[in-house]
């Protein structure tokens, strides 16, 4: 069946790179994201990627993609203590726009 | 930028009440909306698919008759949970895709509710 996992918790220090790791198990994914969930809040996307791709750059972020072992990351350049947070990947299967989400990777930034 | 909006942002009720949430896509149309719940430090469980002017289609697991949805318009879907009772107290979330790019989908902020 569809399974999306996550590392459930991250520390760094300011300044630091941070890599988020998300592994699938669908190979028929169409499109992959990545949201952030700061406390109480609701989801915020940060980027997506389309499967036929491998990477992705966006400012401070880059989306790495390997389809072979249907391996995500998320990699954050000097990271900050506002990206303190919970970043759940997604995966989306079909048209229908469904998404599967990992378990939510909590990110702590230590000053 | 896409917003979607929840009203309320937060709800508390007695047991046996029924409560209703709205989703609105402010500034885009909303051929599909989908409706999560989130228990605290978990993932968010998918609860329906909500396509405008049809009846929702619902995961396996959610009771259609106590989580009604409606798909009134482009911008507006609702979801009311009926005869609620304290296990109902969740996060709910809502999501739409934009009409004109369904390569992304926009969450609202959520709303918290608390059955006593």
């Amino acid at each position: 069946g569809e399974d999306v996992e996550q590392s459930l918790f991250l520390s760094v220090r300011e300044g630091d790179s941070s890599v988020i790791n998300c592994t699938y198990t669908d190979s028929s994914s169409t499109y992959l994201y990545w949201y952030k969930q700061e406390p109480g809040a609701g989801l915020q996307l940060l980027t997506y990627i389309f499967s036929n791709m491998d990477m992705k750059q966006d400012q401070r972020l880059t989306v790495l993609l390997n389809k072979k072992d249907k391996h995500l990351s998320l990699r954050i350049a000097d990271t900050q203590t506002g990206d303190s947070a919970i970043y759940f990947c997604a995966e989306r299967l079909d048209n229908t726009g469904k998404l599967i989400f990992g378990q939510g990777t909590t990110l702590q930034v230590k000053p | 930028g896409a917003v979607v909006s929840q009203h309320p942002s937060w709800v508390i009720c007695k047991s046996g009440t029924s409560v209703k949430i709205e989703c609105r896509s402010l500034d885009f149309q909303a051929t599909t909306m989908f409706w999560y719940r989130q228990f605290p430090k978990q993932s968010l469980m998918l609860m329906a698919t909500s396509n405008e002017g049809s009846k929702a289609t619902y995961e396996q697991g959610v009771e259609k008759d106590k989580f009604l949805i409606n798909h009134a318009s482009l911008t507006l879907s609702t979801l009311t949970v009926t005869s609620a009772h304290p296990e109902d107290s969740s996060f709910y979330i809502c999501s739409a895709n934009d009409r004109g790019n369904t390569d992304t989908q926009y969450f609202g902020p959520g709303t918290r509710l608390t059955v006593l």
